[in-house]
């Protein structure tokens, strides 16, 4: 099982480009989640789905949006790059969503870079 | 709403220290609480977990319990190593109606652990 992997690792846009963060997973959670992580802010959720064909807005999900054709991928766009979306982001999954607390699993992150 | 509050660090230990990570919680009923670990350059892993009151988690060496009273998951180890070095996230599941679980994390403590 390769678990949680994310497409590109390490990226660099210029002020307005467009580009699509993929993230797969190959354990059939029902589960996905984006997150970002930004120094002293520790990770803040962007968006997160439910299972194919849901998505639902997190705690920043302005500037970003994202899409679950598939139970394997969760696609997240960033439609006009700004600075401010600098950050490594991270993807998540996790077998179903309870307050026990199912453990969610991390890819390894993407690195981007805004100009 | 539920949310976790964490010692921000930086810790700096020596190795064999005894470490301790404070983090406290507020929360509707009695949910699970988790200790995640992140290591430089990788994806947040599960450290370890505790389902309810006064359970105990533990996991390489590292120990925390649930305490209902005083509404804490302290993360504890007695003799930290080198490798124990990486950024640590408390974390409690929330819940806001319909099927939308999701995990909401501390700021994270950054320990770095010197030979």
């Amino acid at each position: 099982n390769a678990g949680v992997t994310q497409t590109p690792k390490f990226r660099v846009l210029k002020t307005g480009q467009s580009m699509t963060l993929l993230c797969a997973q190959d354990m059939n959670h029902e589960y996905m989640y984006w997150y970002r992580q930004d120094p002293g802010m520790g990770l803040r959720l962007i968006h997160y789905s439910v299972g194919e064909g849901t998505t639902a807005k997190g705690e920043v999900p302005d500037g970003y949006n994202v899409s679950r054709l598939k139970k394997q991928n969760f696609l997240l766009g960033l439609e006009s790059a700004a600075p401010s979306q600098t950050s490594v982001y991270f993807c998540a999954s996790s077998r179903q969503g309870h307050l026990n607390g199912d453990t969610q699993y991390f890819g390894p992150g993407t690195r981007l870079t805004v100009l | 709403g539920d949310s976790v509050t964490q010692m921000e660090g930086p810790v700096t230990l020596s190795e064999e220290a005894f470490l301790t990570i404070n983090c406290t919680y507020t929360a509707t009923g009695y949910p699970s609480l988790f200790w995640y670990v992140q290591y430089p350059g990788e994806g947040l892993q599960l450290l370890l977990k505790a389902t309810k009151a006064d359970d105990k988690g533990s996991n390489k060496g590292f120990e925390a319990t649930y305490r209902k009273e005083t509404t804490s998951f302290h993360l504890e180890k007695g003799s930290v190593q080198v490798s124990d070095s990486a950024v640590y996230f408390c974390a409690l599941p929330t819940y806001s109606g319909g099927s939308n679980y999701k995990l909401t994390f501390g700021k994270g403590t950054l320990l770095t652990v010197n030979p």
